[in-house]
């Protein structure tokens, strides 16, 4: 089974609007930690935003921020007021802390393109 | 401060070749991270140090791929006999602690022809 997986290859959003990209998870591990990077066409990646399993609250970074559901094992990425410099590869990785892997497991990637 | 830095940033090799790939983590990191980025496979983990454990080596794909870590810091992944099939970004990170976020490097664009 995937442990990561998006299921949205690519979006579209207009400037100025609010875009959610989705992304659910697999593991029995009861400690994780979830994460977003954006990678532009540069190729770097670039860290966005970090959201524990134990976090009680969700995690914001600026216009970054991350609608975690626990029980439905999501970890969705909202970005708000999207900007022409968003439109970058972004991708869900997960980290498992106790049984799993200590690097990181990445899903395949949304391509979210910002339009004028 | 400094990134991460790697070298070459890109390296175009005959089949059959041996590369060697560098990794400059950030200061003070003591987890490092090697992964591959190719068009097929996404994102795939390589190798994982952290301090002065045993890395984790359990995602190297073959015998040909080996890395090591000399005084905590700097990291060579090497490869030997190269195939067409290992034409890959490969992409090091580090973090201060495993757990914690991970910083990546430029990567180094592998050409094998």
């Amino acid at each position: 089974a995937q442990k990561i997986t998006q299921t949205q290859p690519g979006m579209f959003v207009q400037e100025k609007e609010a875009v959610t990209l989705d992304c659910t998870y697999d593991t029995s591990d009861p400690s994780y930690g979830l994460f977003w990077y954006k990678q532009p066409s540069s190729g770097e990646m670039i860290f966005l935003i970090y959201q524990g399993s134990y976090d009680q609250q969700n995690a914001t970074e600026g216009r970054y921020s991350l609608n975690f559901q626990k029980a439905r094992k999501s970890a969705n990425l909202v970005i708000s007021a999207s900007q022409l410099g968003d439109s970058a590869m972004y991708f869900c990785a997960m980290r498992e802390g106790v049984t799993g892997r200590r690097a990181l497991t990445f899903g395949s990637g949304t391509r979210l393109q910002v339009q004028p | 401060g400094a990134g991460v830095s790697q070298s070459p940033s890109n390296k175009v090799t005959e089949k059959g070749k041996d590369v060697e790939l560098r990794c400059d983590p950030i200061s003070g990191h003591t987890a490092l991270y090697w992964y591959r980025q190719s068009l097929g496979q996404g994102l795939e983990f390589l190798i994982y140090f952290q301090g002065n454990s045993a890395p984790d080596k359990s995602g190297l794909p073959s015998d040909r791929f080996s890395a090591e870590r000399t005084g905590g810091s700097v990291s060579t992944l090497t490869i030997q006999r190269t195939q067409q099939e290992d034409s890959a970004v490969y992409l090091c990170a580090s973090s201060l602690n495993e757990g914690y976020e991970q910083y990546f490097g430029p990567g180094t664009r592998l050409t094998v022809t």
